[in-house]
């Protein structure tokens, strides 16, 4: 079965600054997708940033950017510029085509002004 | 477009009883897949149905059941409602099809409380 591994439960930073959330997964399939996604207090989850396993290139959304290596199974979130709305709990997640999403157990994000 | 809806948004509901929440997904999305939220156990999968047909199925008692409905609005049931059942409970939507990419789109989720 699948599983995916946040290892740091919080995680804080100064406003401006940059901060990585780490995730790995342990999977056999060697197609596949993989997810952060961005909860904030409201509940409601948004997706920041989608890989596909068989892109090499890491993916990037404005601020937010990946460094995903295959090999390893990690899939890092780089956020650039922290702002106080990035605040919220954050979700790595890995799914294959017509599958349920597996979610990790989440990284809360504090941004300190 | 609107989002996804769910109703209601918080209900509380006594041990024994049965309770029924509703999604709305995204026009246009044959999809929905519901998931429970909580503290012990975080992001659990229970069901996803596509054209009205339940396509995944995730480890939960036969006490948690779901429908769908020809216009892609599905609904959760859970009945005899024990105290571990109190949970954020998401729906998402999705294409479901050989367009999708994977991503879900989620609703604010009914918060369940059990007595």
């Amino acid at each position: 079965a699948q599983t995916v591994t946040q290892s740091q439960p919080e995680m804080s930073v100064q406003e401006a600054e940059t901060v990585t959330l780490s995730c790995t997964y342990d999977t056999s399939e060697s197609d596949y997708y993989l997810f952060w996604y961005k909860q904030p207090p409201s509940r409601q989850m948004i997706l920041v940033i989608r890989q596909e396993a068989y892109k090499q290139q890491n993916a990037t959304e404005n601020r937010f950017s990946v460094n995903f290596q295959k090999a390893a199974k990690s899939f890092s979130l780089k956020i650039s510029d922290s702002q106080l709305g990035d605040a919220a709990m954050y979700f790595c997640a890995y799914s294959r085509f017509r599958e349920k999403l597996t979610f990790g157990t989440g990284t809360r994000l504090t941004i300190i002004p | 477009k609107a989002g996804v809806t769910q109703t209601p948004r918080y209900l509380i509901k006594t041990r024994g009883q049965q309770v029924t929440l509703s999604c709305s997904p995204i026009s246009g999305h044959r999809s929905v897949s519901w998931y429970q939220q909580t503290p012990g156990q975080g992001l659990q999968f229970l069901f996803e149905y596509f054209s009205e047909t339940q396509r995944n199925k995730g480890n939960f008692p036969g006490r948690f059941s779901g429908r769908q409905f020809s216009n892609s609005r599905s609904e959760m049931n859970v009945s005899t409602l024990e105290l571990g059942d109190s949970a954020l409970y998401l729906c998402a939507s999705s294409s479901g099809d050989r367009a999708n990419t994977g991503e879900l789109f989620f609703g604010e989720g009914s918060r369940l409380t059990v007595l």
